[in-house]
């Protein structure tokens, strides 16, 4: 099965800065999303991240304070900008591998704290 | 809106006992239905999925789920509960494959 690695896997940051995370599969993937958890809570999904071209964004969330890329199909990183403590939370990236499957795979995820 | 919903936020079930974690939806047209798990520090695992075909899926770890179309219902089960099945369970719907997740459910199985 295919390997989801997320980097960091925690991280503590002052709040006014940014944490870029990155996502990588050993293999090649359809589709990429990232997604946050808050403490306690469910997921969400911030947005899908399209190969060569701007992600897609849910709705309330925006590309300056989330900004995504993806290069090529086995990358992709998130970041958070402009952290304030209630950025704190676990984001998690997914892919999608084929068409016909619909499952995600889901990362370890980054446990970001902002103080 | 279309959405899944855990009615449960808990359940406790002693070892050996059957489990069963709820969930219903409210998704128009045919629903894309999926179960996951999530460990203490561990990532979100996949469960199992409803696309087509038969009510009853059988997925990893010994669960299964029941599609119930008049119900509106995917409930998640399995026969004879382990302590090592204590986790976080979500339940999901795929909208043009993106995911929309219950609140999640707490499972705690005592020795």
């Amino acid at each position: 099965s295919a390997v989801i690695s997320q980097k960091p896997s925690r991280d503590i940051c002052q709040r006014g800065t940014s944490l870029t995370i990155q996502c990588q599969v050993d293999s090649q993937v359809t589709m990429m999303f990232w997604y946050r958890q808050q403490p306690g809570q469910s997921l969400t999904l911030i947005a899908t991240a399209n190969q060569g071209s701007e992600a897609t964004y849910e709705s309330g969330f925006v590309i300056d304070k989330f900004p995504i890329s993806r290069p090529n199909l086995t990358f992709s990183t998130l970041t958070v900008s402009n952290m304030s403590p209630e950025d704190s939370s676990i984001y998690l990236c997914s892919v999608v591998f084929g068409t016909g499957g619909y499952e995600q795979y889901f990362g370890p995820g980054t446990r970001l704290t902002v103080t | 809106a279309q959405s899944v919903a855990q009615p449960e936020d808990q359940v406790n079930v002693a070892e050996g006992n059957p489990l069963t974690v709820k969930c219903t939806y409210s998704v128009s047209g045919n629903p894309y239905l999926f179960w996951y798990v999530q460990y203490p520090n561990r990532g979100l695992q996949f469960l199992l999925k409803y696309i087509t075909g038969d009510n009853l899926v059988k997925g990893s770890y010994g669960f299964e789920a029941e599609f119930n179309k008049s119900q509106t219902s995917f409930h998640l089960k399995k026969p004879s509960a382990l302590v090592s099945d204590s986790a976080l369970y979500f339940c999901a719907h795929s909208n043009d494959y993106k995911l929309s997740f219950g609140a999640g459910t707490t499972v705690t199985v005592r020795a």
